[in-house]
Parts: structure tokens; sequence; C-alpha cells
């Protein structure tokens, strides 16, 4: 069973701070890596891809890979209250046209 | 911007029945997939769809379930009988492709309801 981990949360932070999004993933073959948000009743939202070890940055949000530590992680620059919400982390498997999803990590943003 | 469509938006049925559940990919893609997630729980993965077969799925994807695209434009995904346990929110997504693993978009979901 492949899994992808996430702490549930929920995690808090002020508004104009760094949050901390961490994913880990059970399948070393994996090549692709995906944020999503998720509101509460709505359908997930891509926030990022990312492929390779290092950093992606795209606006206030930057995705960390770590293949060897089978880790991946989202940074949320000047976090917003909007960004309130279940942040996804979803894992493809290897060779196969499958995804994995992770539980969730809650975060709140505090005015 | 395109987006994938789903309907309905909530659907309620009786345990047994069959239900319908319809996607409109976004027009340029070729990678279809429903996904479940049951209240307070994660998405799971049900099934990948590619040229007019099923490319993967699932061990919840059983003879209950089907796929089909029925015409240029709609997917649907289709419960047979349903059970009280199949009650949980299904999208449906989309992607233009899936070598480097492009993302999926996903639909608003359709939520079913099973009394």
């Amino acid at each position: 069973q492949k899994e992808v981990e996430q702490n549930s949360g929920p995690l808090s932070v002020p508004e104009g701070a760094i949050a901390s999004l961490n994913c880990t993933y059970s399948d070393r073959g994996s090549q692709s890596f995906f944020w999503y948000r998720q509101y509460s009743g709505k359908s997930p939202e891509l926030i990022m891809s990312i492929y390779s070890n290092g950093d992606k940055e795209d606006g206030r949000f930057t995705a960390q890979l770590n293949k060897a530590s089978q880790y991946v992680s989202l940074l949320i620059r000047d976090s917003q209250p909007s960004d309130s919400a279940t942040y996804l982390c979803a894992v493809k498997g290897g060779n196969f046209n499958k995804f994995y999803f992770g539980s969730g990590t809650k975060l709140n943003v505090k005015p | 911007e395109p987006e994938v469509t789903q309907t309905p938006s909530h659907q309620v049925t009786q345990m047994g029945q069959e239900v319908i559940l319809r996607c409109v990919p976004i027009s340029n893609h070729l990678y279809f997939y429903w996904y479940r997630q049951i209240l307070g729980q994660k998405v799971e993965f049900l099934v990948s769809f590619y040229n007019n077969e099923i490319s993967e799925k699932s061990e919840i994807f059983d003879d209950q379930f089907s796929v089909e695209r029925p015409d240029g434009s709609n997917f649907t995904l289709k419960i047979r009988s349903t059970k009280l346990e199949d009650s949980a929110m299904y999208f449906c997504a989309s992607s233009p492709v899936t070598s480097g693993g492009a993302p999926q978009y996903f639909g608003p979901g359709t939520r079913l309801t099973v009394l």
C-alpha cells in the first residue's frame, strides 16, 4: 500500500508569517508531486507541482522536494487569512497513472 | 479559463439503486479520473481512463463501478447497486498528459447520499 503522510494539524500561524507544510511518501519510485488546496466542501485546487529535487517557487508559494528522504514540503510566505484551508499533498505512483493523496493539513491563518 | 464540470451537484438515492455521475472534462485533455472523498477523510483514487479504456483502478473500484466516455465530451461513473458506504463526494479530474506527471484539474464534485 503506497502511503502519503501529512500532519493533520491544525497548523495556526499569524497573518504575514511563513506557513510550513510537510509530506512524506512511501513509494520510492514516485516521480511527480503536487500540492492542492481544499476549502471546506469544495474540490481540490492545484497550487503547485514539482518533479525535481530542490525548490520551486511560484509567487508566495515554494515547494521543496527531497527524493532521497521521500519528503515534500510547501512554504507559504506572507500568509493571509484567505490561505486558511486544508492542504493536500498528492503523489503520482511511479510508472502508473494513479495518484495518492495525503489526508491533508488544516492551516489556520489568524488576522 | 476552461473548467471541469460535473452534474448533478447533489444526488440522493436509495440503497440498491443505480446512479450515474456525469463529468465534462476540459476539452483538450486526454486523461480522465474519478476520485471519492468520504466526509472527513482523504481523497481516494478510483480509476484513470485514457484512449477509451481504463488505465488504472484501485481496490475500491470493484464490479459495482464502471466508467464510460459515451461521446466526445462526457465521462461518466456508474454505480450499479449503491450501498450506504458509497455516500461521499465524487470528483472528476482531467489532465492534458500523464507522462512527466502533469497535474490534474478537478471538477466541483457530486455529493452522493445513499439512504
